[in-house]
């Protein structure tokens, strides 16, 4: 029983590129969550999402970030326009189900920008 | 908002006893995780506390009382492969369902012989 997955593992960037990070989640798992560890820095929620829907985006920014999760496939975390910032380990978690399930993380993509 | 205090490290001996602390404030308490995460790997669960009280689980055990909003996670028999990061995280029925976890900075714990 395979868990959550993300790929790539490792993605390197230039400044004004798009980086693009997949999240498939456990099998059975309809809930899916995104979050940031900068170096150095504990982890921090991003978004939350459920098939086709976003439930939850009060810790992504503004601007240049944006996920979804189709009904088909994976939960993608989009990047626009990157910065040196951005630079972190992104992990993704799914839960089987909401306001109850516990939480698996998978490995983490880990962005650097150039 | 949410805030979420721990040691950020400390140092045990192999075959010893290790307290993590963890003190929390949060506006809508929905449970408290452990988690221990490996440099460069991914958090793994270790316990799960929505009411109060000890859970254990093997050589780990963890304990939450909600009025005074503190968990503890408890290590025996320390091993050198239990060197790692544990987090603290809490659930809180906010906005969207409520199933954002909020992490404090972890506690790295070092084993020594």
């Amino acid at each position: 029983n395979a868990g959550v997955m993300q790929n790539p593992r490792h993605l390197v960037r230039r400044r004004g590129q798009e980086a693009r990070l997949r999240c498939s989640p456990m099998k059975g798992h309809s809930h899916v969550y995104w979050y940031r560890q900068l170096p150095e820095e504990g982890l921090k929620f991003m978004v939350y999402l459920q098939k086709e829907n976003i439930i939850d985006e009060s810790g992504m920014p503004k601007e240049r970030f944006s996920a979804e999760f189709p009904k088909e496939g994976p939960s993608i975390l989009r990047i626009q326009q990157v910065v040196r910032g951005d630079s972190a380990a992104y992990f993704c978690a799914s839960s089987a189900q909401g306001a109850r399930g516990e939480q698996f993380f998978g490995p983490g993509t880990r962005l650097t920008v150039l | 908002g949410q805030n979420i205090d721990q040691p950020t490290e400390m140092t045990a001996t192999e075959g010893a006893i290790v307290q993590i602390n963890c003190t929390y404030q949060t506006s809508g308490f929905n449970g408290l995780f452990w988690y221990q995460q490996h440099a460069g790997e991914a958090p793994t669960f270790l316990s799960y506390n929505v009411l109060d009280g000890l859970e254990e689980k093997g050589r780990f055990s963890s304990f939450l009382s909600r009025s005074k909003g503190y968990s503890y996670l408890l290590l025996k028999e320390l091993q050198m492969k239990d060197s790692a990061s544990y987090l603290c995280a809490v659930r809180d029925i906010g906005a969207g369902g409520g199933n954002k976890l909020t992490f404090g900075t972890g506690t790295q714990l070092k084993v020594e012989l």
